[in-house]
Parts: C-alpha cells; structure tokens; sequence
C-alpha cells in the first residue's frame, strides 16, 4: 500500500521558536496533502489543504502566518509552526491520496511539544 | 456544515458479542464516508468506505441516507478488534475529511 512518511515524530521546542514538520509520499506522487491536527483524547481536525505548487487553502479559524505550508514538489509537504507556544503543543497528522485513490494514507503524526 | 457524530466515546463489549459503533452525519450533498480505524500505537488506517460495500475484519456498515447513519457493525467481537474507530465524512475525492471524535472499542475476554 501507499506510505506516508511524517519526521520528526516528535520534537520539544522552546516558546518562540519555530518548528518544521515534514510529509513525505514514499511510493506515490500527491498532488494535495492534508494537515490535521489532534488535542489529546479528541479528534482529528483539519487545519488546510496544501496544495503541490500554489497556496494552501486553510480552515476556518487557522492562522496561516502560524502555520506556514509548503508543497514544493509532488511527494513532500511541510508544515512550519512559527513563532511556537504551548498551546501549539499538540499531535500534527498529514494524508495523501495517490492520484485516482479515494483512499486517505496517513502519517504517523508527529508530536510537537512546546516548553 | 459537515458534521460527524459518534455518540460514545467508549464501548465495551465482552469477546463473542455484537458490536455496533455509531455514528450519524450531516451534509448537503452525496457523502462518501468511511471508518478508520487506529489500533495501538500505529497510524491511522482504512477500515472500510461506503462506496465498496465489502466486509473487513468481519465489519460492515451500511450507509442509511434517511437517518444519515453509517453505524459499523460486527457480529462477534475479538480481542484485537479493540482500537479506536473514527467515523468520517470524505469530499467527493474522499481525500479530503471530516473525522467524528471518535469511538474507543474495548473488547473483554
């Protein structure tokens, strides 16, 4: 099956700093990636669509000069959280299709903490 | 608004006995929805989709469009059936999704 690759899986970073998070397609060229994020014991939530060479479309109530995308090529997004706080702290999920698949591949998340 | 809805947050059931996880949901248009599943400490995963109507695992789910349900269901619980299961609600390519919180299913021998 489709591999969707995330690193770090888990990072601790000080207040103010910024943090990038990547999304790798292994065997597969994605043109959409999707960035969620989970608060414990909760679930998913989307936070934007990125999108391979043009902008991301984020959600309602994402602040997109918090969480920076980029899709620069057809098997890696990133996702940079600038300027981090503690209640940025939280588990950061992506997925992708390959092209033609309905089916959504997840990584396996990457858990930021921010002291 | 898209909205997935699962009612427990916990199931229990005892090894051998029906499960039902529900789940309802709301959208204007046609839904493509889907249980995903995650079992301990390993990423999310495809459990079944709608559109395939095939059976994994022993699940099934039917979607009903009059009571907007996608309720999954399996008639003899095993151990490793105990994971969380998350119902969602897919775009039209389905890639795009809105997860339900979310059911966690503990199955005692």
């Amino acid at each position: 099956g489709a591999v969707v690759s995330q690193h770090p899986s888990w990072v601790i970073c000080k207040s103010g700093t910024s943090v990038k998070i990547e999304c790798r397609s292994l065997d597969f060229q994605a043109t959409t990636m999707f960035w969620y994020r989970q608060f414990p014991k909760q679930s998913l939530m989307l936070m934007a669509t990125s999108n391979e060479g043009s902008k991301a479309t984020y959600e309602q109530g994402v602040e997109k000069d918090k969480f920076l995308i980029n899709h620069a090529s057809l098997t890696l997004s990133t996702l940079t959280v600038t300027s981090a706080h503690p209640e940025d702290s939280s588990f950061y999920i992506c997925s992708a299709s390959p092209t033609g698949n309905t089916e959504a591949f997840f990584g396996q998340g990457t858990r930021l903490t921010v002291v | 608004a898209q909205r997935v809805t699962q009612p427990e947050k916990l199931l229990s059931v005892f090894k051998g006995a029906p499960v039902e996880l529900k789940c309802n949901y709301s959208y204007s248009g046609s839904p493509e929805l889907f249980w995903y599943v995650q079992y301990s400490r390993q990423r999310l995963q495809l459990l079944l989709r709608h559109i395939s109507r095939e059976s994994i695992k022993g699940f099934t789910a039917d979607l009903n469009k009059g009571e907007t349900s996608f309720h999954l269901k399996k008639p003899f619980a095993q151990e490793e059936d105990s994971a969380m299961y998350y119902c969602a609600l897919g775009d039209i390519g389905g890639n795009k999704l809105v997860f339900g919180a979310g059911t966690i299913l503990r199955v005692k021998s």
